[in-house]
């Protein structure tokens, strides 16, 4: 099994904090998704990486796949109460229809 | 595009009942997925569906859970006889399979709750 291990599993912070929040695993995947999960609500996707060492920037979020795409990383600027909800990632391999989801980081970001 | 829909929204059922859940994927999506979610074990896919036809139901549970998909524009889980275990958020997404990463398309989810 290929597991997807995110941390921290809960973070709090204040309004205009930074923050980052990581994604590991000791397999390697072809692709890392992002998605952002609101309370009452599937997940959304974000983000799709797919190249050792890419980054992507979508306005105050920036998304990083390691070089030897087995981790990620998510780091938000001057966090806004309108980020809080469940970040989960997932990986993916190839054509393979099954993606593993990690069980998420919590984030509330407080006014 | 309205979405994934899945109904209902909620069910609060007795054990040993009967439940049917259902959804309806994105027009022109060729894959179907059905998830549940519990804080305990995250998000874990059920069984998938391409071109209407199960592909992989590894992940059910056991026998009294079972799903369809008569068309491709409806599908249903269902689980029979119902058990407190079963207490979660089951997640209906959808995809354009065949595009390399293509992303999963989530519904709203059922919030299930067997007492």
């Amino acid at each position: 099994t290929q597991l997807l291990e995110q941390s921290p599993q809960f973070l709090s912070i204040q309004e205009g904090e930074n923050l980052t929040v990581y994604c590991n695993s000791s397999s390697v995947f072809s692709s890392l998704q992002w998605y952002r999960q609101e309370p009452g609500e599937g997940p959304v996707l974000l983000v799709t990486v797919v190249t050792g060492g890419e980054v992507k920037k979508l306005k105050r979020l920036t998304f990083q796949f390691g070089d030897a795409r087995k981790d990620s990383s998510l780091h938000i600027t001057a966090a806004q109460p309108g980020d809080t909800g469940l970040y989960l990632c997932a990986g993916g391999r190839g054509s393979n229809y099954k993606l593993t989801f990690g069980k998420g980081t919590l984030l509330t970001v407080n006014p | 595009d309205a979405g994934v829909i899945q109904s209902p929204r909620h069910e609060v059922t007795e054990m040993g009942q009967e439940v049917t859940l259902r959804c309806k994927p994105i027009s022109g999506h060729n894959s179907l997925f059905w998830y549940r979610q519990t804080m305990m074990r995250g998000l874990e896919l059920l069984i998938y569906f391409n071109n209407n036809v199960p592909i992989d139901d590894s992940g059910m549970p056991e026998d009294r859970f079972s799903a369809k998909m008569p068309n491709a524009s409806f599908s249903t889980l269902k689980i029979q006889p119902s058990e407190p275990r079963d207490s979660a958020v089951y997640f209906c997404a959808s995809s354009f399979w065949g595009r390399v990463n293509s992303p999963l398309h989530f519904g709203n989810g059922t919030r299930l709750t067997v007492t």
